[in-house]
């Protein structure tokens, strides 16, 4: 079955730095990679997508890259902010409505 | 819409008990799934419905957790005998059909200790 590593599994980085975290997945059959931030003591949430037809998406500060080659997409943040800090999960799914989440990032932006 | 709803919101429970979780997703969704979160295995599915009828069951831990469906409304997981180490963060999230979007909505969860 499809698995789904992502690292690194703790980020700290400086108010208005950029952050990357990385995931690769193992079925090239995957078409969907939904990325979710969740926030302490909350529920986890969707806050970008991109499906396997397409390289690249951007919105507003956050962007994620696919590379279907290679199995892999990453989420980018630019200009961090504190209220960044969370953790980001990964995930890729096959056209069934299955998803298979990565381990998660914790991002802490320090001010 | 008030999203997903769940309940309760923690329980407390000795070992041995019978712990029931409750969830109704967002109206209209097809998909429903029943999370887990512990920080040692992270986020994992446990089971999903699509049209109230049991996908994969396969993240299920053992014969000690059942789910059902009974209607499109409302979905339960169901622990009997619980143990200590079913404590964790039970989520549930509904979604659309995949071909119409992928997104899954998260209820609030049900954080569960089991003494």
């Amino acid at each position: 079955g499809e698995n789904v590593e992502q690292h690194p599994s703790t980020l700290s980085v400086q108010e208005g730095d950029s952050a990357v975290i990385k995931c690769t997945y193992s079925d090239s059959a995957s078409n969907y990679f939904p990325w979710y931030k969740q926030e302490l003591g909350k529920r986890p949430q969707l806050i970008i997508d991109i499906r396997s037809n397409v390289g690249e998406k951007k919105d507003q500060r956050i962007a994620v890259t696919l590379n279907k080659t290679a199995k892999h997409f990453s989420l980018h943040i630019t200009e961090t902010q504190p209220e960044d800090s969370a953790v980001y999960f990964c995930a890729a799914s096959l056209n069934t409505g299955k998803l298979i989440f990565g381990q998660g990032t914790t991002l802490q932006v320090k001010p | 819409d008030a999203g997903v709803i769940q309940s309760p919101r923690h329980e407390v429970t000795e070992m041995g008990q019978e712990v029931t979780l409750r969830c109704k997703p967002i109206s209209g969704h097809d998909y429903l799934f029943w999370y887990r979160q512990t920080m040692m295995r992270g986020l994992e599915l446990l089971i999903y419905f699509n049209n109230n009828v049991p996908i994969d069951d396969s993240g299920m831990p053992e014969d000690r957790f059942s789910a059902k469906m009974p209607n499109a409304s409302f979905s339960t997981l169901k622990i009997q005998p619980s143990e200590p180490r079913d404590s964790a963060v039970y989520f549930c999230a509904s979604s659309l059909y995949p071909g119409q979007g992928y997104e899954q909505y998260f209820g609030p969860g049900t954080r569960l200790t089991v003494t």
